[in-house]
């Protein structure tokens, strides 16, 4: 019979455009959010944190919004780059040190 | 550091067989994590312990499965028997309580056929 996957969003961006990658949570007792990125074969990698006190934490070339409001968190990617291609995901943690995983969405850089 | 390690990173093997996988966590990381990744429900939480003691195993598929943790730096996931539909990509993650993330080992892909 035909098999039914996950349907992940896709974002395909320009090399050197920005990206911004969106993601909502479900618990408002969520009081520490992580983006990861996983490329092809490779476990999930740490790209930036947040905790519920903050709304906004810049890194390099990245930057994670948080609106606890409407229990939404953003990953936004500067100047992307192909080595940015995967799929990024978001989690969040809400009591004895367990993350929760969105879905993913991947990102593809057009060259 | 070594970062996590897991082996074996590919398996085959037929229905019914018991498998092993193993994790090795980073050093001095006291809580161990196992994850699954399918295609169909994306990354579960199967099981995770701090300092060696099991926490929360409620996503645990079945009897099948098994996690054991004898000492700090291994951690072993057992299934038996194995199934077709337990095909899937094994993750080990360790974290330090109260620094953030977690660190992932590379995986193990399980083809069970």
């Amino acid at each position: 019979g035909e098999s039914v996957g996950l349907h992940l969003p896709t974002l395909s961006v320009q090399e050197g455009d920005n990206s911004i990658i969106n993601c909502a949570y479900s618990n408002s007792a969520s009081d520490y959010f992580i983006w990861y990125k996983q490329e092809s074969g490779k476990g999930p990698q740490f790209i930036i944190d947040i905790r519920s006190n903050m709304d906004k934490r810049q890194g390099q070339r990245v930057t994670v919004l948080l609106n606890k409001t409407v229990k939404h968190l953003s990953l936004q990617i500067a100047a992307t780059q192909p080595g940015d291609s995967a799929v990024y995901f978001c989690a969040a943690k809400g009591g004895g040190n367990k993350l929760v995983f969105g879905a993913g969405t991947i990102l593809r850089v057009k060259s | 550091d070594a970062g996590v390690i897991q082996s074996p990173r590919h398996e085959v093997t037929e229905m019914g067989q018991e498998v092993t996988l193993r994790c090795k966590p980073i050093s001095g990381h006291d809580y161990l994590f196992w994850y699954r990744q399918t295609m169909m429900r994306g990354l579960e939480l199967l099981i995770y312990f701090n300092n060696n003691v099991p926490i929360d195993d409620s996503g645990m598929p079945e009897d099948r499965f098994s996690a054991k943790m004898p000492n700090a730096s291994f951690s072993t996931l057992k299934i038996q028997p194995s199934e077709p539909r337990d095909s899937a990509v094994y993750f080990c993650a360790s974290s330090l309580v109260g620094v953030g993330g977690y660190t992932f080992g590379s995986g193990t892909r399980l083809t069970v056929v």
